[in-house]
């Protein structure tokens, strides 16, 4: 069935440096791709998201690549700050009315 | 922030009994989501709704029950509940003009003893 892979499953990085967690899909249908950011005691947020007519988007600190042909997306984060530290998701849907699939997760460390 | 309400929190409750836990939407979101998380880990689809007097179950097979007889509201219901339901329960609602995004709640961590 479809699924999503989501790696590394933890990470740990130097306040300031860059974070990249990568995400791999099988539904060579998906269309939308959001991640969400879930912080302790908290449901999840999404944080951004890209739609597959285009390679990336970036908002301030924060952007996500599309490969289509290969089937994988992934979250960049520049110059980490204590408050990223958070579990991070990613999914794949093909539409507003089918269900996301989600990857496990990520735990991303900043390290001060 | 956004409109999505969870009660209780928290709950710690005795083997077998029955609890409800609730969920609330003031965005007037046609698709409603009920997840379950071991906390930091995998979110699990344990039922979703696509409007009134639709419920359908998730990929997780769950023991539990859902409603939703209103837009609004989206109750999930354990008649007899047991040491392997503890887990964090997670309300999500989808809808609007993008229709993409799902809000969350807070969850309710619950605990069964």
């Amino acid at each position: 069935g479809e699924n999503v892979e989501q790696h590394p499953s933890t990470l740990s990085v130097q306040e300031g440096d860059s974070a990249v967690i990568k995400c791999t899909y099988s539904d060579s249908a998906s269309n939308y791709f959001p991640w969400y950011k879930q912080e302790l005691g908290k449901g999840p947020q999404l944080i951004i998201d890209i739609r597959s007519n285009v390679g990336e988007k970036k908002d301030q600190r924060i952007a996500v690549t599309l490969n289509k042909t290969a089937k994988h997306f992934s979250l960049h984060i520049t110059e980490t700050q204590p408050e990223d530290s958070a579990v991070y998701f990613c999914a794949a849907s093909k539409g507003s009315n089918y269900q996301l699939i989600w990857g496990a997760g990520t735990k991303l460390i900043i390290k001060p | 922030e956004a409109d999505i309400y969870q009660t209780p929190r928290y709950l710690v409750i005795g083997t077998g009994k029955k609890i409800t836990l609730e969920c609330s939407q003031t965005m007037g979101h046609d698709k409603m989501y009920w997840y379950q998380q071991d906390p930091g880990m995998e979110l699990h689809l344990i039922h979703y709704s696509y409007g009134v007097n639709s419920t359908e179950k998730g990929d997780l097979s769950s023991e539990s029950t859902v409603s939703r007889i209103r837009t609004e509201h989206f109750p999930l219901t354990l008649e007899s509940a047991r040491p392997s339901h503890t887990s964090q329960y997670l309300c999500a609602s989808r809808g609007g003009a993008a229709g993409y995004e799902q809000y969350f709640g807070p969850g309710t961590r619950l605990t069964v003893t």
